[in-house]
């Protein structure tokens, strides 16, 4: 079956250092790929998408790229704050509407 | 600003008794999703509704849990009896897929339940 698979956590970073959270997944054809965010307390909000390969999704100084032939999708970001301190997630999904499928989330701590 | 709403925020209640959440989509969105959320489990899938049929329940303990939408603004998701268990967060997301849509989905803050 499909399977998401990121590196575990915590990862405890201070303000204006690089991030990067793995992400690889197995899934038959073409899924589409997500980072969804987790802050304390709250639901899930989605962080960004790509749907094809070599697409490259952005958001909020984040970014990803589809990679079929090594079948990832890294978040990294150049310089992290203090707000981005919440647990990421990585998913994928088979089809638009679709369940997601998702990986087991990487709680990010960033120390000022 | 739409947003998926869910209720209880929090439910504390003890073995056996029939624990009911419910979920309000943005409007508009005719897939409706209800996820679960634990430690040890992570996130996972327990059921999920197209235009108010259900769509995939596979993920759902049938002999305890229900799902149902009862009309296109308003999904419910029973435990009778629940257990210690089923402690955890309860997600609800909605979508709107098809022609002109795509395939984001937006959560609700989650139900947080505890069985003692």
């Amino acid at each position: 079956g499909d399977s998401v698979t990121q590196m575990e956590g915590p990862v405890t970073l201070s303000e204006e250092a690089f991030l990067t959270i793995n992400c690889t997944y197995t899934a038959t054809g073409y899924p589409s790929l997500f980072w969804y965010v987790q802050y304390p307390g709250e639901g899930l909000q989605l962080l960004l998408k790509a749907t094809k390969a070599d697409d490259k999704g952005s958001n909020k100084g984040f970014e990803a790229t589809y990679r079929k032939e090594t079948t990832s999708f890294h978040l990294e970001k150049g310089s992290v704050q203090v707000s981005d301190s919440a647990v990421y997630f990585c998913a994928l999904s088979k089809a638009a509407g679709n369940k997601l499928t998702f990986g087991g989330g990487t709680r990010v701590l960033v120390k000022p | 600003d739409a947003r998926v709403t869910q209720t209880p925020r929090h439910k504390v209640t003890e073995m056996g008794q029939e624990v009911t959440m419910r979920c309000q989509p943005i409007l508009g969105h005719n897939t409706v999703f209800w996820y679960r959320q634990t430690m040890m489990q992570g996130l996972e899938l327990l059921a999920y509704f197209r235009n108010r049929a259900p769509l995939d329940d596979s993920g759902m303990p049938k002999d305890r849990f229900s799902a149902e939408m009862p009309d296109a603004t308003l999904a419910t998701l029973k435990i009778q009896p629940s257990e210690p268990r089923d402690s955890a967060v309860y997600f609800c997301a909605s979508g709107s897929p098809g022609t002109g849509g795509t395939d984001t989905q937006y959560f609700g803050p989650g139900t947080r339940l505890t069985v003692l």
